[in-house]
């Protein structure tokens, strides 16, 4: 089952911040976050296995509830660069690497 | 380190053809997948080699698709008697088994337009 995220699509300023969700109906046990630019390939941002888990930087960062269904990415005081299409892309067993990806959010800094 | 690599870039091709992808991964990554990705979804992901054994494959991958990584090296994508629907952008992507990240890195992909 894909995961869903929300939004769909955000508009911001630079220097302001976002949260992205990605909820799925079972719990995972893994959560990869991508964000893709267009025309280019998914680049890895993290990797989020442990339920309660929030790792990251000050400027990007996610977190994994304690259930392992919900996974949240955290863009602060975001710049142009971070302007793309982010995935959430999740497994739902250990030993399994068919990764199903989430239905994705476009995000767009603007100057 | 050269990254991932995939040929063609792009195909044009007729409805019934059939046509072949290739992928390179990165040298020494011995976990390599391929994706097929349609304007404004995700990756979908079609099958997952450990080396040379395909150890996962989507039940999307009909009959008409087959994939091989014969040395575990560099990978094929296969597609038989192609259709309108089939047209997407196809990625690989490869990773290192003892990498706790899992990290996967993609390809620029191979973008097939089926007429």
């Amino acid at each position: 089952q894909q995961p869903v995220q929300s939004p769909q699509a955000v508009i911001l300023r630079e220097g302001e911040d976002a949260v992205i969700n990605c909820s799925s109906s079972k719990a995972l046990y893994s959560v990869h976050w991508y964000r893709q630019k267009h025309g280019e390939a998914p680049v890895f941002l993290m990797i989020l296995l442990k339920g309660g888990e929030q790792k990251g930087h000050e400027k990007i960062s996610a977190s994994f509830n304690e259930k392992k269904q919900q996974s949240s990415l955290y863009l602060t005081a975001s710049q142009l660069s971070y302007s793309g299409t982010y995935f959430c892309s999740t497994t739902r067993t250990s030993g399994t690497y068919k990764y199903i990806f989430g239905t994705g959010t476009r995000l767009k800094v603007l100057a | 380190d050269t990254g991932v690599s995939q040929n063609p870039r792009h195909k044009i091709t007729k409805r019934g053809q059939n046509v072949t992808f290739r992928c390179d991964p990165i040298s020494e990554h011995n976990r390599l997948y391929w994706y097929r990705q349609t304007l404004g979804q995700g990756p979908e992901f079609l099958t997952y080699f450990q080396n040379e054994a395909q150890l996962e494959k989507s039940r999307l991958l009909s009959d008409r698709f087959s994939a091989e990584r014969p040395k575990g090296s560099f990978s094929t994508l296969e597609i038989q008697r192609t259709e309108q629907g089939d047209s997407a952008m196809y990625l690989c992507a490869s990773s290192l088994d003892w990498d706790p990240e899992e990290t996967q890195y993609f390809g620029p992909g191979t973008r097939l337009l089926v007429l």
